[in-house]
């Protein structure tokens, strides 16, 4: 199983842009990246999932470099709500092997 | 998106006691189904995974005489916990994998488990 680390907590201010990096080294060639979204007695909230390079939604965007031994979460323009707990997961799926990062804790303020 | 219910989403029971939680694939079909456990302030651990119709399959140290799990349907997965003791307690979430879309899978609400 790929092994996992996330920085543990991060601050920012409204409006401004985070960038939340995953390390994973020993990713597998079948591992697809997935971030989730967790605010406290909920259950995680998908945000966006990932091979390869670049993808983008309506709610964020996913970095992955050639490697694939890292992955960055970028949220523009967060706001206060933004402020939960981020996990990066990694795995197949298909396989059952799935590794959750331990959670990046981000506080926005005002 | 695609929605997993959980229930109940919070559960009191005594000591010596069976609970039974609840999950669910609304809108979809999920060929499989995790569970896991989540302490206060810690990342979440998988306990096992099911696969419809077939037995789970545990993780490392979680007991599968303690905590059942049935996978009866694609849209049913429930996980009892048998002869509940308050070090039983934490919050459970489920989580299913879209038979028809690859490598996502989405959670549920979670249920949080007190035993008194």
């Amino acid at each position: 199983l790929a092994k996992i680390t996330q920085p543990i907590s991060m601050d920012s201010y409204e409006g401004q842009e985070v960038n939340i990096t995953c390390s994973h080294n020993n990713i597998a060639t079948n591992d697809y990246i997935t971030w989730y979204q967790q605010f406290p007695s909920q259950g995680p909230r998908f945000i966006i999932q990932g091979y390869k390079t670049k993808v983008t939604n309506e709610v964020a965007s996913l970095f992955i470099p050639a490697d694939r031994k890292s992955s960055t979460l970028s949220l523009p323009r967060v706001s206060l709500s933004d402020t939960a707990v981020y996990y990066c997961l990694v795995g197949d799926a298909g396989r059952r092997a799935l590794t959750f990062g331990s959670g990046t804790r981000l506080q926005v303020q005002p | 998106g695609a929605v997993v219910s959980q229930h109940p989403s919070w559960v009191i029971c005594k000591s010596g006691t069976s609970v039974k939680i609840e999950c669910r694939s609304l809108d979809f079909q999920a060929t499989t189904m995790f569970w896991y456990r989540q302490f206060p302030k810690q990342s979440l651990m998988l306990m096992a995974t099911s696969n419809e119709g077939s037995k789970a399959t545990y993780e490392q140290g979680v007991e599968k005489d303690k905590f059942l799990i049935n996978h009866a349907s694609l849209t049913l997965s429930t996980l009892t916990v048998t002869s509940a003791h308050p070090e039983d307690s934490s919050f459970y979430i489920c989580s299913a994998k879209d038979r028809d879309s690859g490598n996502t899978i989405y959670f549920g609400e979670g249920s949080w488990l007190t035993v008194v």
